[in-house]
């Protein structure tokens, strides 16, 4: 199994700033993803996070909005840049590929408002 | 990605089985279905997955239509804890693409 960890678990910023969210999975894994849920809505991925290279996004968006960076097998990082009300949301980490298992593990959530 | 198809909610009783439902029509062969929950405030967990044969674990049982074409998960003891939302995804084993398709999934609720 893998446990991982967000930092921050919330934050309130104000429109225009950026914030960077941590993840660190306790073991290395091989492919790790940043998925956003909207108030009330299910999961939706961003992006996968590549190790030693550009991360892959989904359509709708673009690295210039949501910059990740993957240095090692065990920690990424997701910015959300030029904030505005509408990236209020919880912002989960996700990592696959720990030994035999087909389990994705998923961290706690960072729950982000942006005033 | 083929789609899934699951009731928006249900109830059920504490101490009673759910069998919680899902559709998935245009399943491919090479297509694994997984269950995922989400208790509230917390990240998705994973429950169980299978391809063509029924599973079992220590969370919960996986019955899957002969054709495929539609599963259920089954909680063989319903208590307060498994109140969540439960997704039904399906992920193509082919190639790397390990990513999931989070549907609206089914909120289950468990009346004490």
């Amino acid at each position: 199994s893998a446990v991982i960890s967000q930092k921050p678990s919330r934050d309130i910023c104000q429109r225009g700033t950026s914030l960077t969210i941590q993840c660190q999975v306790d073991s290395q894994v091989t492919m790790m993803f940043w998925y956003r849920q909207q108030p009330g809505q299910s999961l939706t991925l961003i992006a996968t996070a590549n190790q030693g290279s550009e991360a892959t996004y989904e359509s709708g968006f673009v690295i210039d909005k949501f910059p990740i960076s993957r240095p090692n097998l065990t920690f990424s990082t997701l910015t959300v840049s030029n904030m505005s009300p509408e990236d209020s949301s919880i912002y989960l980490c996700s990592a696959y590929g720990t030994g035999l298992t087909y389990e994705q593990y998923f961290g706690p959530g960072t729950r982000l408002t942006v005033t | 990605d083929a789609k899934t198809t699951q009731p928006n909610s249900m109830e059920s009783n504490e101490e009673e089985p759910v069998h919680l439902p899902c559709n998935h029509s245009t399943i491919s062969g090479t297509d694994y279905i997984h269950w995922y929950r989400q208790l509230p405030s917390q990240g998705p967990e994973y429950v169980i997955h299978g391809l063509t044969s029924n599973v079992n674990n220590r969370m919960a049982s996986l019955a899957i239509a002969e054709d495929r074409k539609s599963s259920t998960l089954i909680l063989h003891r319903a208590t307060l804890r498994d109140a969540a939302v439960y997704y039904c995804i399906l992920q193509n084993s082919g190639g790397s693409n390990y990513k999931l398709t989070f549907g609206k999934g089914t909120l289950l609720t468990v009346n004490p």
